[in-house]
């Protein structure tokens, strides 16, 4: 089964810092990753999506790595806004299923 | 954004009662999953369908079953429900195409179950 370990679990930074939030994973034959955000209440939203052949994908201030054979992956924020405050969410997938890590919770003060 | 929708949005229900949660998608996606939600937990998967009348078990399934009859709703059932079922439960969908694998998930149901 795929356990997934997000570091760290909470993060507190101003407004301008850049970034990283970190993903683990125990099995590394993955199909890809994806990264999501969630607001409270709210539903996840997906921010990037990594094959498992690639090795990053950006979007905007995003960056997103894999190393699929260390089970890690990466999301770089740069220059972070009070509106990135969110918790952060990795899901790698195996077969038909994705698992998800707890999350790291984002509060980017102004 | 996805379309998709859940339905009810919110529930509270008596432990026992059969509660059956909906999940419709306007995308014409293959994939269709319904997660749970809990603190400390993350999100788990209960149940996934690939096709029409085609679903399997995830993590989480005991004491849940699902239907789908037609492409576009996935429905969840809990058969008498539980208060450890008291949860916010999320339905997503992905194409699994390659490049276009991205699961996209609809805005959740609150079930509380008393």
């Amino acid at each position: 089964k795929q356990e997934v370990t997000q570091i760290p679990a909470a993060l507190s930074v101003p407004e301008g810092e850049n970034l990283v939030l970190n993903c683990s994973f125990t099995d590394s034959a993955i199909y890809n990753l994806q990264w999501f955000r969630q607001d409270p209440g709210k539903g996840l939203t997906s921010l990037l999506l990594i094959q498992s052949s690639q090795r990053e994908q950006t979007s905007g201030r995003l960056n997103a790595s894999l190393d699929k054979s260390s089970g890690r992956s990466t999301l770089y924020i740069a220059a972070s806004q009070p509106g990135d405050s969110a918790t952060y969410l990795c899901a790698p997938s195996t077969g038909n299923q994705f698992y998800f890590g707890t999350g790291t919770s984002l509060t980017v003060i102004p | 954004d996805a379309g998709i929708t859940q339905s009810p949005r919110h529930k509270v229900t008596e432990t026992g009662t059969p509660v059956t949660l909906r999940c419709h998608q306007t995308e014409n996606h293959r994939y269709m999953y319904w997660y749970r939600q809990d603190p400390g937990h993350g999100l788990r998967l209960i149940h996934y369908s690939y096709g029409v009348k085609d679903t399997d078990k995830g993590e989480v399934s005991d004491g849940y079953s699902v239907s789908r009859s037609k492409t576009e709703d996935f429905l969840l059932t809990l058969e008498s429900a539980t208060s450890s079922q008291t949860s916010v439960y999320f339905c997503a969908i992905s194409d699994r195409q390659y490049r276009t694998d991205t699961q996209y998930f609809g805005p959740g149901t609150r079930l509380t179950v008393l």
